[in-house]
């Protein structure tokens, strides 16, 4: 099955540690993207990945940081700079190349205590 | 600044109903849109694109919407919900030869059998 997964479903942490978010794809897909779903604000973009070894910031990328070193993973840590971090995290991937439609996974809900 | 508004935030129909969701976008050049739906434990996945052509698209589950460029808008459409409808929808925009898809702040619909 070609799909996007993300582990774990649920993550709790203390504040003030930081956290790594797997997300993995077998789509062979070049982009890939990290969004976070906060209630009655949609999706917002952390970061992008439009190839390997390559990644740009999207609208809040403070208080993250992410890497791409293979293609078909791109994982997200939420650090202790990040002011807000209880939130779902939904990682995407699409065709390389502008406008395709992107293909989510099933999201890591994150709870800091 | 670039972005996708959508009118109601919550709706509430009964089944057989008509339902239709509105999306306006504010981006200046040529896009790209879509409808994604999000049911209820599952992947946020693909309703419906536009990217050129007939502004009249149709997707699954017998949803279309219109692009109206003039209006700049891409309502979402369905004649008679069903129950397992519910579920909720977010509009999404691309600029054409973009890499970064704003979207909107998502309609969550109840539909009561």
């Amino acid at each position: 099955d070609g799909g996007i997964t993300q582990s774990p479903k649920y993550l709790f942490r203390k504040e003030g540690q930081n956290v790594t978010l797997s997300c993995e794809q077998n789509l062979n897909h070049d982009a890939m993207y990290w969004y976070r779903q906060d209630p009655g604000q949609g999706l917002r973009l952390i970061y992008y990945s439009q190839i390997v070894n390559d990644f740009q910031k999207g609208d809040i990328a403070e208080g993250y940081s992410v890497s791409r070193e293979k293609k078909e993973s791109f994982p997200l840590t939420v650090t202790s700079a990040q002011k807000n971090p209880t939130a779902f995290y939904l990682c995407a991937s699409s065709i390389q190349g502008a406008g395709y439609e992107q293909f989510f996974g099933p999201g890591t809900r994150l709870t800091v205590l | 600044a670039q972005s996708v508004s959508q009118h109601n935030h919550h709706v509430i129909l009964s089944e057989a109903a008509s339902l239709e969701l509105g999306c306006n976008y504010s981006y200046g050049g040529t896009v790209n849109l879509f409808w994604y739906v999000q049911y209820p434990g599952q992947h946020l996945q693909l309703l419906l694109k536009y990217f050129s052509g007939d502004p009249l698209v149709k997707g699954i589950k017998g949803f279309e919407a219109e692009f109206i460029k003039s209006k700049f808008s891409f309502n979402l459409r369905k004649p008679s919900v069903q129950w397992s409808d519910t579920a909720e929808y977010f509009c999404a925009v691309i600029l054409t030869g973009g890499f970064k898809t704003i979207f909107g702040a998502g309609t969550r619909l109840f539909v009561k059998a």
